[in-house]
Parts: structure tokens; C-alpha cells; sequence
């Protein structure tokens, strides 16, 4: 069972915005922020941005992430065929002590 | 540039224990504020994280399997270690070591992933 909440999919056109979201609550993304990765098919996740919008080296400016609140989203601008994926917030939980992750979102690019 | 590989069986009998290592290479596993992670995907499902280790033995580890996890770490071969006893076909997975910076930031170097499948 996931500790985080995304919606199981999202579809969008390609060179449009958009915008996953992920919901949790004051011990996790409302205190320690949240980390997304995306996963290919076949392939480990990779890291896109994390405390909520740092981006590691060489992650395109076009993935942009912030937090309202414990509510986490990742905003895909410009989408290319090569976003479709799927992608998964996760976040340190407090209370637990623990990793907590979101169930995924597909992200389908038309 | 810091790789992480995985090996272990890929087939476990049912309530046997499944034992994997990942191996670090092109940086130290005893770099202070990085820790080490397990994490695992079912067939067709999301991820799931199992625990994570600092070079120091300190453990964190998820409350749903603590009771059947165990992490090492040997800083001697550049290694970290993943046992979880008892197993169910629940557990066939893709096993996955990861790092992360300090406790809180996201896991940035992931190994390639190990399929485990539990089965008589």
C-alpha cells in the first residue's frame, strides 16, 4: 500500500505542460519535501528533482517541481514522446522513520 | 562515476531466506552523508522501499518487513548487503540498490535491478 498519493494516470498532448501531482501529509511532503523519478520501461528509476525543486546535474529544465502545503507536484513543460513514463514521488516520513513512496503515474504523451 | 550493480540468486524457494549484495564502485561507500538503500518493484507494480544503511552500521529500515529485514554494510569490499527471511511468492520482485544523499534527499544513483522470483 502506498504511503503517498498520485493519480494512476495522465495524459496530455505532445508540446503541452504537465502537471503530477502528490498528496501526503505533515510528516512527510509537508516537512521534508519530495523527491520524483521517472522510470522507463524496463529500466531503474532516475532522480529528477528532490526537496521539492532541485534538480540534479544534467535533469532538462523542462521538469519543475514545488510543494503546497503536503501536496508535492512535478510540472513537465514542452512534452516530448521520450516523457512518456512513469513517474513516482517519494519522501521521508518522520513519524515512521521511513521512505515512503506514491503509487506511480503514467504519464502518456499524444 | 559512482556505479551500483546487484547479484544474488534469482530464485528463491518459498521460506527460505533471499540474500542479495550490491557492490559500489568508482566512489567509497564510506563517503560520510550518503546512505545506501534497498528498494524493490512487483511485477507490474510501484516501488517499495526496503531499508537503508550508512557506512556506520546505522539501519532504518520499513516498518512492514522489519521484523524479516536485515542490512549490512562492508566497508572493506566497497559492499552493502540485503537478507529478508521467510519468503513468500509476495516477494518476487525487482530488487534495486540505490543511494541517497543524507537521510531526506531523493536516491540518485541506482543500480540496474535484480530480478528475484520466489517459487518451489
Amino acid at each position: 500500500q502506498a504511503g503517498l498519493t498520485q493519480p494512476p494516470s495522465v495524459s496530455k498532448g505532445l508540446r503541452q505542460t504537465a502537471t503530477l501531482t502528490c498528496t501526503g501529509n505533515s510528516n512527510n511532503v509537508g516537512n521534508q519535501g519530495a523527491a520524483w523519478l521517472q522510470q522507463h520501461q524496463g529500466h531503474p528509476p532516475k532522480l529528477l528533482s528532490y526537496r521539492n525543486n532541485n534538480r540534479p546535474s544534467g535533469i532538462s529544465e523542462r521538469f519543475s517541481a514545488s510543494r503546497s502545503g503536503n501536496t508535492a507536484s512535478l510540472t513537465i513543460t514542452g512534452l516530448q514522446p521520450e516523457d512518456e513514463a512513469d513517474y513516482y514521488c517519494s519522501a521521508w516520513d518522520s513519524s515512521l522513520s521511513a521512505w515512503v513512496f506514491g503509487g506511480g503515474t503514467k504519464l502518456t504523451v499524444l | 562515476q559512482l556505479q551500483l550493480q546487484e547479484s544474488g540468486p534469482g530464485l528463491v524457494k518459498p521460506s527460505e531466506t533471499l540474500s542479495l549484495t550490491c557492490t559500489v564502485s568508482g566512489g567509497s561507500i564510506s563517503s560520510s552523508s550518503y546512505y545506501w538503500g534497498w528498494i524493490r518493484q512487483p511485477p507490474g507494480k510501484g516501488l517499495e522501499w526496503i531499508g537503508s544503511i550508512y557506512y556506520s552500521g546505522s539501519t532504518y529500515y520499513n516498518p512492514s518487513l522489519k521484523s524479516r529485514v536485515t542490512i549490512s554494510v562492508d566497508t572493506s569490499k566497497n559492499q552493502f548487503s540485503l537478507k529478508l527471511s521467510s519468503v513468500t511468492a509476495a516477494d518476487t520482485a525487482v530488487y534495486y540498490c540505490a543511494r541517497h544523499f543524507q537521510l531526506h534527499y531523493g536516491m540518485d544513483v541506482w543500480g540496474q535491478g535484480t530480478t528475484v522470483t520466489v517459487s518451489s
